[in-house]
């Protein structure tokens, strides 16, 4: 079964503290997303990547940044964080040639 | 920008009822998709419509792509609690979003038992 796994369902962070989400996926897929999801905007793009090593601006990266070492692995920082930074955050995957995307199981971050 | 407009943003049902959600555009997709998000869930995708004028069926839902592939539509036939999540459309291509993907904003969808 495929998969796309964060390491947090919930993080409970204080403003100013340097966060780290974690996204893993075993599909093989090149191209990795980040999202946050609020209530009444839908899901917006923050950053992705399609290669390791590779990270391009999505719609909203103000106050975030991203890292691609390996394949498999697409982390989300947040530099300082906000209580404005307080969201849903869904990472997802897909092959380059397929638009159908697979997502992770989210993690609500909640900012102090 | 593309922009994806779904209608309702809220619907809330008897189980056993028909409903159907709508996904509309001033734009041209390439294929459109589906996905379904349960309360702290991600997203899940349900289908992928391809061909304007194509008709997809899973179980009681029956998804719907316009001729023109500016629009699309989800209808559930006795509808079931089971059924209760967030529902979002998503368009591909012509020139959408950063990653080539423009979501709708959803429609909250409550079957009562």
């Amino acid at each position: 079964d495929v998969k796309v796994t964060q390491s947090s369902r919930y993080l409970v962070k204080r403003t100013g503290e340097k966060v780290f989400l974690e996204c893993v996926q075993d599909m093989d897929h090149e191209n990795m997303f980040w999202y946050r999801q609020d209530p009444g905007l839908g899901l917006r793009l923050i950053y992705f990547s399609y290669d390791v090593k590779m990270k391009e601006k999505g719609d909203i990266p103000e106050g975030y940044s991203v890292s691609r070492e390996k394949k498999e692995r697409f982390s989300l920082i947040l530099e300082s964080a906000s209580t404005n930074q307080t969201s849903m955050y869904l990472c997802a995957s897909r092959t380059p040639y397929n638009t159908e995307a697979f997502f992770g199981q989210g993690t609500r971050l909640t900012v102090v | 920008t593309q922009l994806l407009e779904q209608s309702p943003q809220f619907l809330s049902i008897q189980e056993g009822e028909n409903l159907t959600v709508y996904c509309n555009s001033s734009s041209v997709f390439s294929s459109l998709q589906w996905y379904r998000q349960e309360p702290g869930e991600g997203p899940v995708l349900l289908v992928t419509v391809v061909t304007g004028g194509e008709v997809k069926k899973l179980k009681r839902l029956t998804f719907q792509f316009g001729d023109a592939r500016k629009d699309s539509s989800l209808h559930i036939t006795a509808a079931q609690p089971g059924d209760t999540g967030l529902y979002l459309c998503a368009g591909a291509g012509s020139g959408g979003g950063a990653d080539g993907l423009t979501f709708g904003k959803g429609t909250h969808l409550i079957i009562q038992p």
